[in-house]
């Protein structure tokens, strides 16, 4: 158990829809990175959250939206969905912003029909 | 850019047999250099890691040593069990960005047969 919690681990929905994503990091840790794992993609950085600052954008669709709230808790938005969007979203935390090791959660696999 | 190219899978092995899956890297400066392992239906673990060149990252049997002269983090075992049976990925991560975030390889399937 790496102590990243996401949730839900599973979520079925229909095109045009718009879902969320929920990531509850370590505790302690301020830093919280989204990456989508796609088959035809691979591993991809989406974004970074550092103490509910956003740190960098990695290859986030416009239709997708995140945010880190107070408590550290992080909620990965994805509107408009399309087929195409189906894959395994995946939460990662650490301590500090720039170093340590990243720490991943179990995913939430999202499938849009 | 940066980037991590591994050997595509699957690969697969018989019990006991020697592993390597092959993974080098392109980068500016000194990348860390890690491999993670996802298992079935489970997030990604670290497995192991290396710092700085010629640095041996080591952790359950498997081992990587830091290449920088051929650019390589080539995963090792010298005997695989049905439990190593998981996808592997290569990543970097190079620190002085303002986000350090993690590049991965698209990850290796291994599975390993009785």
């Amino acid at each position: 158990d790496s102590g990243v919690t996401q949730t839900p681990k599973h979520l079925i929905t229909a095109t045009g829809q718009r879902v969320t994503l929920r990531c509850s990091p370590r505790s302690g840790d301020l830093s919280v990175y989204w990456y989508q794992q796609s088959l035809d993609q691979g591993l991809q950085f989406l974004i970074h959250y550092y103490n509910g600052e956003e740190r960098a954008k990695g290859n986030i669709l416009e239709r997708f939206s995140a945010q880190q709230f107070p408590d550290l808790h992080s909620e990965l938005n994805l509107s408009s969905l399309e087929l195409g969007d189906s894959a395994l979203y995946f939460c990662a935390s650490r301590l500090a912003q720039n170093t340590g090791e990243l720490f991943f959660g179990e995913g939430s696999r999202l499938t849009v029909l | 850019g940066d980037s991590v190219t591994q050997m595509e899978g699957p690969v697969t092995l018989s019990e006991e047999a020697f592993l390597t899956i092959n993974c080098t890297y392109t980068a500016t400066g000194y990348p860390s250099l890690f491999w993670y392992v996802q298992y079935p239906g489970e997030g990604l673990q670290l497995l192991l890691k290396a710092t700085k060149a010629d640095d041996k990252g080591s952790n359950k049997g498997f081992e990587a040593t830091y290449r920088k002269e051929t650019t390589s983090f080539h995963l090792e075992k010298g005997s695989v069990q049905v439990s190593d049976s998981a996808v592997y990925f290569c990543a970097l991560l190079n620190y002085g960005g303002a986000t350090n975030k993690l590049i991965f390889g698209t990850g290796t399937l291994l599975a390993v047969q009785p």
